[in-house]
């Protein structure tokens, strides 16, 4: 049963829109909100997270929304580039200290 | 730029054959984790080292699967006999603490695959 869902496996943008790419969870528990971006032949790179307590973070052109009722998430890139063109995956934690729990990931192909 | 070295990059190996992934975390972080990304999933918790000591390894099939951290620094993988189905990209990751919320910085992982 997956915990963390991004249902969507892909998604085109063109330059200078938006990009909004989202997140599901199912588990009450979560508190902690991340946001990875992976390039082919890299290993994932933090991008942004968000703690329970907050429905809003913000970093330059990336900003994540929460909302904790309807348990979903998602990650706003303002303008999009074509080097922000990666798989971009959700995790989740719980307070508790239980292990990362990652989603399947978003292809994001931004075209110029 | 302190990175997380992994070695090798790509290892194929015949199923049965014993396979060792190595990694060398950034200086000063305690904590070390080793990830399995099947193709078309996000990355898995194998296990968990806090300095020499296993935090977690609650997903990490020990029939086959051992990994160790002797001195808390560099870590091993191994894999004893590797299955078809262990074909996936092995991910290292390190962090400064263990709190899950300290941001884990990612190597470029090793990529297997079993014949």
């Amino acid at each position: 049963d997956q915990q963390v869902k991004q249902n969507s496996p892909s998604l085109s943008v063109q330059e200078g829109r938006i990009s909004i790419l989202n997140c599901d969870y199912t588990n009450s528990m979560f508190d902690y909100f991340l946001w990875y971006k992976k390039y082919p032949a890299e290993g994932p790179t933090f991008l942004i997270s968000i703690s329970s307590i907050k429905d809003k973070n913000e970093d330059g052109r990336f900003t994540v929304f929460l909302n904790k009722s309807a348990k979903h998430l998602s990650l706003h890139i303002v303008p999009s580039q074509p080097g922000d063109s990666a798989v971009y995956f959700c995790a989740a934690s719980a307070q508790a200290g239980t292990a990362l729990i990652f989603g399947k990931g978003t292809t994001l192909s931004v075209s110029s | 730029e302190a990175e997380v070295a992994q070695s090798p990059r790509y290892k194929i190996t015949e199923k049965s054959q014993a396979v060792a992934f190595w990694c060398d975390p950034i200086s000063g972080h305690a904590t070390l984790y080793w990830y399995r990304q099947i193709l078309g999933q996000g990355p898995e918790l194998l296990v968990q080292f806090q300095d020499e000591s296993v935090v977690d390894d609650s997903q990490l099939p020990k029939d086959r699967f051992s990994a160790e951290r002797l001195k808390g620094v560099d870590s091993t993988l191994k894999i004893q006999p590797a299955e078809l189905g262990d074909s996936a990209m092995y991910l290292c990751a390190s962090s400064i603490g263990a709190d899950l919320r300290e941001t884990q910085y990612f190597g470029p992982g090793t990529r297997l695959l079993v014949l």
